[in-house]
This record gives structure tokens, sequence and C-alpha cells, in this order.
């Protein structure tokens, strides 16, 4: 059975306060691995998809990056903005429909 | 563009009445979803559609049904409400079932069942 697991389950940072976000994986043929942030009260919004071992995505203080085993979500000099829960996603072959199957996710706090 | 839109926003059910979540979409999707949220238990898939036409289930299917009325739409009914149902509902949509830019979610549905 497919499996994705987050960690840690809460993170508090000071703003400016560099780490990372840690999603390991355990599926059946990888297809991609995708990161999304929600906000309170609101959907998830897509940030990257990785495909293969060694890949890596930017956007703005966020680089994703991949392994065999596991996604990291780097967060470099954070800012409040920054404050959202991050969730990890696997596209496996095994999939039904190739549908996402969701990490419980990372609550990030940024404070200044 | 308006994206995905979900309604009602909000619900309160008593146990064993029934209701129908609506999602449109505006993005010529092909593909849609629906998934529950629940604390500490992340994002579940109920239903999906790869494809106008088809419906197939997700992995916690028991107690809905779904309905892709036609591209643009994809319906959830409950046809008796549970408190075990309680929580958010997410619809979902994406160009196509492996689309690299990923899904693109509606802002959910906050049920409550009593």
């Amino acid at each position: 059975e497919d499996q994705v697991t987050q960690s840690p389950e809460a993170l508090r940072l000071q703003e400016g306060e560099s780490s990372s976000l840690n999603c390991s994986y355990t599926v059946s043929g990888l297809r991609g691995l995708f990161w999304y942030r929600q906000d309170p009260g609101k959907g998830p919004e897509f940030l990257f998809t990785l495909y293969s071992a060694g890949e890596e995505k930017e956007k703005e203080r966020l680089k994703a990056t991949l392994t065999k085993k596991e996604s990291f979500l780097h967060i470099t000099a954070p800012k409040p903005e920054d404050s959202a829960t991050y969730l990890c996603a696997v596209q496996a072959y095994s999939n039904s429909g190739y549908a996402l199957n969701f990490g419980k996710g990372t609550s990030l706090l940024v404070t200044p | 563009n308006a994206g995905v839109t979900q309604t009602p926003k909000f619900q309160v059910l008593k146990t064993g009445q029934s209701m129908t979540l609506q999602c449109a979409q505006d993005m010529n999707h092909n593909s849609m979803y629906w998934y529950r949220q629940d604390p500490g238990m992340g994002l579940r898939l109920i239903y999906y559609s790869a494809s106008e036409g088809t419906t197939d289930k997700g992995e916690v299917p028991n107690g809905y049904n779904v309905s892709r009325l036609n591209k643009r739409e994809f319906s959830l009914r409950l046809e008796s409400a549970a408190p075990s149902q309680t929580s958010v509902y997410f619809c979902a949509s994406s160009e196509v079932r492996d689309s690299p830019y990923g899904y693109t979610f509606g802002s959910g549905t906050r049920l409550t069942v009593v």
C-alpha cells in the first residue's frame, strides 16, 4: 500500500530562520511528487511537481528536491507570509486514475 | 477566471438527511476529483472522474455517490448523512489525469452532520 509521511507535523520558525520539511514515500512506481500550500479556510494551492531523483524546483524562498525515497521542501529566510500548511502528494502508476495520494501535512508558523 | 467553484460553502445537516455538493470548473479540464479533509487524516479521495462520462471510486467512497453532469460539473451526493461524514469537502480538477501542473482546488464545503 502506498504511504506518504510528512515530518514534522508542526514547525515554528523565526523570520529569517531557514529549515526543511520532509516527505517520505513508499509507492509502487512513482510517477510524480507534488507539493502544495494550504492557507486556513482555503483549498490547497499547487507549488511544484518533481519526477525523478535529483530533480530540483525553486520558487522564491522555496526549493523542492527529490530522492528515491523522500522529498524535501527547503525554506530559505522565511517570512511570516510563508506561514501555512504544506502538503506533499504522490502520483503512482498503481493509483486509480493516477489520483494524488496526500500526506497529512506540515503546519508552518513563521514569527516576526 | 473563477477556477473551481464549490457550493455551498457551509452546511449543517441532521443525521439521515440528504444533500448534494456542487462543483463546477471553467478551465476546460477533463479530470475532476472529490476529496475530504479531516483533522489528523489528511486529504482522502472519495471519487474521481478521469474524463466526461466516467466515474470511479477512490479510497473512501462508502456513503457517497457522484455524477459527472457534463465536462464542467461534478457533483457529490450524500444520500443519508451520518456524523462520520462531518468534514471539509474539496473538489479539484486537472487538465488531464497526469497533468504536470497538478490539481486546481476549490475553496471547500464545510459540512457538519448532527
